[in-house]
């Protein structure tokens, strides 16, 4: 399975940018980038999905290297809502991966006013 | 759009007891998936469901089993409670849980197991 690094803990300013990088150096072709994040006690929240170009919806942007090897997840306008822990995923290859998501430890994310 | 529903939110039972989690997935989702998310182990993978088949399945001994119905409507079991057991269980939904595929997850079931 691919795996990704991610730094254990990072602040952030309110209103500010919020840049959280994850390095998945040993990514296959077909594999996609997903990122999550998980308020406390509550349901992981699907942010943003990405295979090889830029992605960018409502709540944040994915930003994937050229060479596939890392990501950043940019959310433009940070709140104190956005406190949460951070995972970035790779998808496996088609079969092995039916419903399946490799949850790392992510990165905790706190806003501060 | 409703989103992936859980029942019963927070439960407790008492060692050796089974228990049965159920999961209504998002309207049209054809693959149900299930996590265990301990403070010890983080999040992992349980098994997968899709057209009322087992399609993938994670490490876990076969004391926790799972189903799905027709209408896509899935339920696990933990039989034989043990107090490791104690942990938020995760249902998730996709269309057909296909890499590519968004996977949406419910608020979680909390178990208590004493």
């Amino acid at each position: 399975d691919a795996k990704t690094t991610q730094p254990t803990s990072m602040d952030c300013a309110e209103g500010r940018a919020a840049n959280l990088p994850c390095n998945h150096s040993t990514i296959s072709g077909n594999e996609y980038v997903y990122w999550y994040r998980q308020i406390h006690s509550q349901g992981p929240q699907y942010i943003i999905h990405g295979l090889k170009n830029n992605e960018t919806n409502e709540m944040a942007s994915l930003i994937i290297t050229e060479d596939r090897k890392s990501s950043t997840l940019i959310l433009p306008h940070a709140t104190l809502r956005d406190t949460a822990v951070y995972y970035c995923i790779v998808r496996v290859g088609p079969t092995d991966s039916w419903g399946k998501l490799q949850f790392g430890a992510g990165t905790q994310v706190v806003v501060t006013p | 759009k409703a989103g992936v529903t859980q029942t019963p939110r927070y439960l407790i039972k008492t060692r050796g007891q089974q228990v049965t989690l159920s999961c209504s997935p998002i309207s049209g989702h054809r693959s149900v998936s299930w996590y265990q998310q301990t403070p010890g182990q983080g999040l992992q993978f349980l098994f997968e469901y899709f057209s009322e088949t087992q399609r993938n399945k994670g490490n876990f001994p076969g004391r926790f089993s799972g189903r799905q119905f027709s209408n896509s409507r899935s339920e696990m079991n933990v039989s034989t409670l043990e107090l490791g057991d104690s942990a938020l269980y995760l249902c998730a939904s996709s269309p057909d849980g296909g890499s590519g595929n968004t996977i949406y997850f419910g608020e979680g079931s909390w178990l208590t197991v004493v």
